[in-house]
C-alpha cells in the first residue's frame, strides 16, 4: 500500500518549544516538499528537496529546518524563531524533475499544530 | 508568493448542475495543475495540462488553458455532493516541479 504518511495528525505545544513533524513515503520519489496552509488560504512552501542529502528553502523557510537523510524521509522542524507555527502542515512528494517537465505531487494528510 | 489567484473564491450549486472555477496567474508557465482539498485533509491531484496544450478532459472534469491570458478554467459537470471540496490551481513556472505555487482556492459547496 504505497502513500505518504505524517504523524501525528494533531499536535500541540508550548510556546518556545521546537517540534518536529513526520513525513514518510513509500513512493520511491526523489523529491519532497513542505508546505503551510493557513485558514482559508493557499498552499506556501517551506522547504523543498530533490534528492537525498540536499534540500532549498521555499519562500517562507525562517524559523524552520529539515533534514534529507533518507530517501524515504524529510522530517520539518518548527522551532521558537518561528513567530507564528501555528497552522496546518503538509508534506508532499513526486519524481524529480529534470528538465521542463512538472508531475504531480502526492500530498500526505497534513499535520495541525497548534501552539500556545 | 502566490502566483495564482481562483476566482471565485466560493461557489455554491445545486447537485447536478455544473461548477466553474477559473485561475489567473502572473508568469510564464510550463504546466498548471489543479488539485481538491477535503476539508482538513491533504491535497488530491486532478488535472495537470501543459503549456502547449489548450483543453483536456479526465472523467468529469474539463480544464482550458489561455497561455495569452495567463489563465485556466476548471469544469465540474454533473456535480455531486461528493465534490464538495476547495480547489486549487498551481503553476510551476520556468523552474520545473521542485517548486509548484498554489492560488488561494475556491471553496465549492454542493447542495444536495
Amino acid at each position: 500500500d504505497g502513500g505518504i504518511t505524517q504523524s501525528p495528525k494533531y499536535l500541540f505545544r508550548k510556546e518556545g518549544q521546537n517540534v518536529t513533524l513526520s513525513c514518510e513515503q513509500n513512493l520511491n520519489h526523489d523529491a519532497m516538499y513542505w508546505y503551510r496552509q493557513d485558514p482559508g488560504q493557499g498552499l506556501r512552501l517551506i522547504y523543498y528537496s530533490q534528492i537525498v542529502n540536499d534540500f532549498q528553502k521555499g519562500d517562507i523557510a525562517e524559523g524552520y529546518s529539515v533534514s534529507r537523510e533518507k530517501k524515504e524521509s524529510f522530517p520539518l522542524t518548527v522551532t521558537s524563531a518561528q513567530k507564528n507555527p501555528t497552522a496546518f502542515y503538509l508534506c508532499a512528494s513526486s519524481i524529480r524533475s529534470t528538465g521542463r517537465t512538472s508531475y504531480e505531487q502526492y500530498f500526505g494528510p497534513g499535520t495541525r499544530l497548534t501552539v500556545t | 508568493s502566490q502566483q495564482g489567484e481562483e476566482d471565485p473564491q466560493a461557489l455554491s450549486i445545486q447537485e447536478g448542475e455544473n461548477a466553474t472555477m477559473n485561475c489567473s496567474y502572473k508568469t510564464s508557465i510550463n504546466n498548471l495543475q489543479w488539485y481538491r482539498q477535503n476539508s482538513g485533509r491533504g491535497l488530491v491531484h486532478l488535472i495537470l495540462i501543459r503549456s502547449n496544450e489548450r483543453e483536456k478532459h479526465s472523467g468529469r472534469l474539463r480544464v482550458t488553458l489561455d497561455t495569452s491570458k495567463k489563465s485556466s478554467s476548471l469544469l465540474i459537470t454533473a456535480s455531486r455532493a461528493a465534490d464538495t471540496a476547495s480547489y486549487f490551481c498551481a503553476t510551476d513556472g520556468n523552474f520545473g516541479n521542485e517548486k509548484l505555487t498554489f492560488g488561494t482556492g475556491t471553496r465549492l459547496t454542493i447542495i444536495p
